[in-house]
Formats: structure tokens, sequence, C-alpha cells
């Protein structure tokens, strides 16, 4: 199975600062990376899809880059409505892996 | 709109069985694969199951293989998940997901319910 490594596991920031996650896969996946936005007690939101590409209705402040093993997740602009737990995710390979997600707090 | 709908879960004993259903609406239900997600109390996102759209095609993880089946029914628009054998790391919330594609691989995950709580104790 290919492990996927998100770094950090938790992070606190200001409203308005530029936020970067980063998600490692353990082997090259290409740009079969999904980005999700879960917040307490709701379902996982589709944010970003390969790798780079904004799902429809999701705010512009969002954005997502790499390919290979090594991509980038960035929130430019910190809104109070962001705070969430956000998951990396490829589908290069059955079985489809997530990161173990990254928790995001406002400070 | 495109809504899924879970439901099924509840409490059950070690070693019983629970089916779970997810409705779906708002899409032409065969054209797209289904995932079920499942997250432990406190834990991250697991993938469990897929299958394809037209049904004749599925796949699993290693931790539920030989114990969960999934299904699906066209005319209902619903997605099954036969839960059998369960165990108390079996715990969590059970997602459906419907994924961009039609074949059993698990890709993009675009639309999820709201999700199903299954207790294992």
């Amino acid at each position: 199975d290919i492990q996927m490594t998100q770094s950090p596991s938790s992070l606190s920031a200001s409203v308005g600062d530029r936020v970067t996650i980063t998600c490692r896969a353990s082997q090259d996946i290409s740009n079969y990376l999904n980005w999700y936005q879960q917040k307490p007690g709701k379902a996982p939101k589709l944010l970003i899809y390969d790798a780079s590409h904004l799902q429809t209705g999701v705010p512009s402040r969002f954005s997502g880059s790499g390919s290979g093993t090594d991509f980038t997740f960035t929130i430019n602009s910190l809104q109070p409505e962001d705070i969430a737990t956000y998951y990396c995710q490829q589908y290069d390979n059955v079985p489809i892996t997530f990161g173990q997600g990254t928790r995001l707090d406002i400070k | 709109e495109v809504q899924l709908l879970e439901s099924g879960g509840g409490l059950v004993q070690p070693g019983g069985s629970l089916r779970l259903s997810c409705e779906a609406s708002g899409f032409t239900f065969s054209s797209f694969a289904m995932s079920w997600v499942r997250q432990a109390p406190g834990k991250g996102l697991e993938w469990v199951s897929v299958i394809s759209g037209s049904g004749a095609s599925t796949a699993y993880a290693d931790s539920v293989k030989g114990r969960f089946t999934v299904s699906r029914d066209p005319s209902s628009k619903t997605m099954y998940l036969q839960m059998n054998s369960l165990r108390g790391d079996d715990t969590a919330v059970y997602y459906c997901a419907k994924d961009w594609g039609m074949a059993a691989a698990g890709s993009v995950l675009d639309v999820w319910g709201q999700g199903t709580t299954v207790t294992v104790s």
C-alpha cells in the first residue's frame, strides 16, 4: 500500500496568515492526489483534485501543487471558517489511502 | 442536488452483523463508482471498499476483506455494505462517497454522505 505522510500533524495560525501543509507519498503517484477538508462532526469535503485543480465552488484562497511524491496544500489569507482537519488522499493504486490529517486551529 | 444518505448504523456485539445502506439522488447512479470510507473515533479516514458503476467489480481494504461485502441496486439507487464478524476495531462512522469515475479503483470522492455510526461492543 502507498503510505501518505502529512506534516505538520497540527498547526495554529492567525486570521489572514498563509498556511501550508505538505503531503509525501511513499512512491511516485504522478498527480493522483486530492485534498479534503473535514470540519468537526461533518463529512469530508473535496477541495482540490489531481494535485492542483480547485473543485467547483471552493474559494480561490485554497490551492495545491506538486507531483510525483511531494505535494503542498496552501490556504492564502486564512479565514475563521477554515478551522478543520485537512487530509491528502492518493488514488494511483488500490487501496486508495489518506494522510493522517492536519488539524488547523486559529490562534 | 446530488445527495447521499446513509442508514443502518447502530450498536452490535462482537461477532455480529450489520447492513449499511447509502441512498443516492441527483445523479445517474449507475454511471459512477461508489466507495465506503470509515473514521474511528478521534482518528483519520480509512477507505473500506469500492464498487464499480455496473456493480460487476469490487475492491476491499485488507482489514475488512472476507468479512464485508459491498453491493448496489440500481433500481433503488442504493449501495449496501454487509458487515459480518464485526470486531471492536470496526467501530467508526461510516461514510459513503460518490466517485468521479466508473471503475472499481477509487479516485476522486466528490460527494459524501453525512455518515452513520457503527459501534461494536
